[in-house]
């Protein structure tokens, strides 16, 4: 199994909504990524967690909340989002920091 | 700072022509390094890698060699086909201290006409 599974694959709020996306992996990875992706541009890393602590975080903007519950799920939970937040959100896993990632589908978020 | 510089896009070419996109590299130790493709509406696939020099990536008739002495990654195919057109991304292994990251370049489109 290689695979990273995000979910939802699609997902609309307002500006005042709480909404959380998940990832998981059964892999046995120990390394966990939140990427944000606008439109014809790279990925941007947002968060990085390892054996299930964060690792890094780039300067996000605290309406951007991540949690890593075991060794398998990521989430990010979401709140009071701006329009400018909508993207592509892309989780991925490794099985160390630095080595191949693989990554999910990704989540399309439009902010309303 | 590390960092991956790629050639800039879009990239067309006809079906069957041959495939060169370049990429550099800044780094200050010895990265691993990648290549990814995204096709339209979907995640990041790893496409091939090398963990250090000379090594040579291949996967799907695309090949990368890891050139130390110039700094380079560049991805090659011989006969590329309409199904590989989509956006290519060249990227390496970064460590700092008890951490470390993937840092991409900026991406090539591809488009093969048939």
């Amino acid at each position: 199994d290689t695979e990273v599974t995000q979910t939802p694959k699609h997902l609309v709020m307002g500006m005042t909504n709480k909404k959380s996306l998940k990832c998981e992996q059964h892999m046995g990875h120990r390394a966990m990524y939140w990427y944000k992706q606008k439109a014809k541009k790279p990925p941007e890393l947002m968060f990085v967690y390892s054996y299930e602590k964060l690792s890094i975080n780039e300067s996000v903007p605290s309406r951007f909340s991540p949690e890593c519950p075991n060794s398998s799920l990521l989430n990010l939970h979401l709140h009071a989002l701006q329009p400018e937040d909508s993207a592509l959100y892309l989780c991925a896993s490794a099985p160390d920091l630095g080595s191949e990632a693989f990554f999910g589908q990704g989540t399309r978020l439009t902010v309303v | 700072g590390d960092s991956v510089t790629q050639m800039e896009g879009p990239v067309t070419l006809s079906e069957e022509a041959f495939l060169t996109i370049n990429c550099t590299y800044t780094a200050t130790g010895y990265p691993s390094l990648f290549w990814y493709v995204q096709y339209p509406g979907e995640g990041l696939q790893l496409l091939l890698k090398a963990t250090k020099a000379d090594d040579k990536g291949s996967n799907k008739g695309f090949e990368a060699t890891y050139r130390k002495e110039t700094t380079s990654f560049h991805l090659e195919k011989g006969s590329v086909q309409v199904s590989d057109s989509a956006v290519y991304f060249c990227a390496l292994s970064y460590f700092s201290g008890n951490t470390g990251k993937l840092i991409f370049g900026q991406g090539t489109t591809l488009q093969v006409k048939p």
